[in-house]
């Protein structure tokens, strides 16, 4: 059971470029959301979904674009990278169903020049 | 949600218990105590939740205090590789059937010791 999967794991953008961080999960999960971490912060939600076609902002939206066509996939678009976007964004999903546990992936690593 | 306060570092030695205390003074009737923990660079990873009963599975314990308002996670017998940095979340009912929030704060960082 592959659980979340995230791609790519690490990445380099320049500023201005953009690029989409890929998240699938394989456990039929209605609700994912996206954290970024950032050293001595915690997780911070950037944005969440809480089934298809349905997407809604987290904590820290400004400069990511979301969007959810099938259960399965919820992909993180930055439309132009920033130097303040260099973090790690984490992946997760989770089932009202399934004592609203949160699985998350492994994480992708995201610098900004 | 309700806040949570949990001291930033802990040692243990290995092979002992360790016990991660974690303060939710305003917790609410319908919030259930949640904890994860995050290995080095790894995504967070479920242990365990409860309400008001103390609870217990394969990787740790759960106490939670009478009034609701404290609760530890028991690891009974600390390896290496139970150095993480654990979290301590307050979330409403698990099966309230919507969305929740969560909020991870800072976590306690628990190095264990050879």
């Amino acid at each position: 059971n592959a659980g979340v999967t995230q791609t790519p794991k690490f990445q380099v953008l320049k500023t201005g470029q953009s690029m989409t961080l890929q998240c699938a999960q394989d456990m039929n999960h209605e609700y994912m959301s996206w954290y970024r971490q950032d050293p001595g912060m915690g997780l911070r939600l950037i944005h969440y979904s809480v089934g298809a076609g349905i997407t809604d902002q987290g904590e820290v939206p400004n400069g990511y674009n979301v969007s959810r066509s099938t259960t399965e996939d919820f992909p993180l678009r930055l439309l132009s990278a920033a130097p303040s976007q260099t973090s790690v964004y984490f992946c997760a999903s989770s089932s009202g169903r399934a004592k609203n546990i949160q699985y998350f992936g492994a994480g992708t690593r995201l610098s900004v020049l | 949600d309700a806040k949570t306060t949990q001291p930033p570092s802990m040692d243990c030695a290995e092979g002992r218990a360790a016990n991660l205390p974690c303060n939710h003074s305003t917790i609410s009737g319908n919030e259930y105590v949640y904890w994860y923990r995050q290995i080095h660079s790894q995504g967070p990873q479920y242990i365990i939740h409860g309400l008001k009963n103390n609870e217990t599975n394969e990787m740790a314990s759960l106490i939670i205090t009478e009034d609701r308002k404290s609760s530890t996670l028991i690891l009974p017998h600390a390896t290496l590789r139970d150095t993480a940095v654990y979290y301590c979340i307050v979330r409403a009912h698990p099966y309230s059937g919507g969305y929740q929030k969560v909020t991870f704060g800072i976590g306690t960082k628990l190095q264990v010791i050879p």
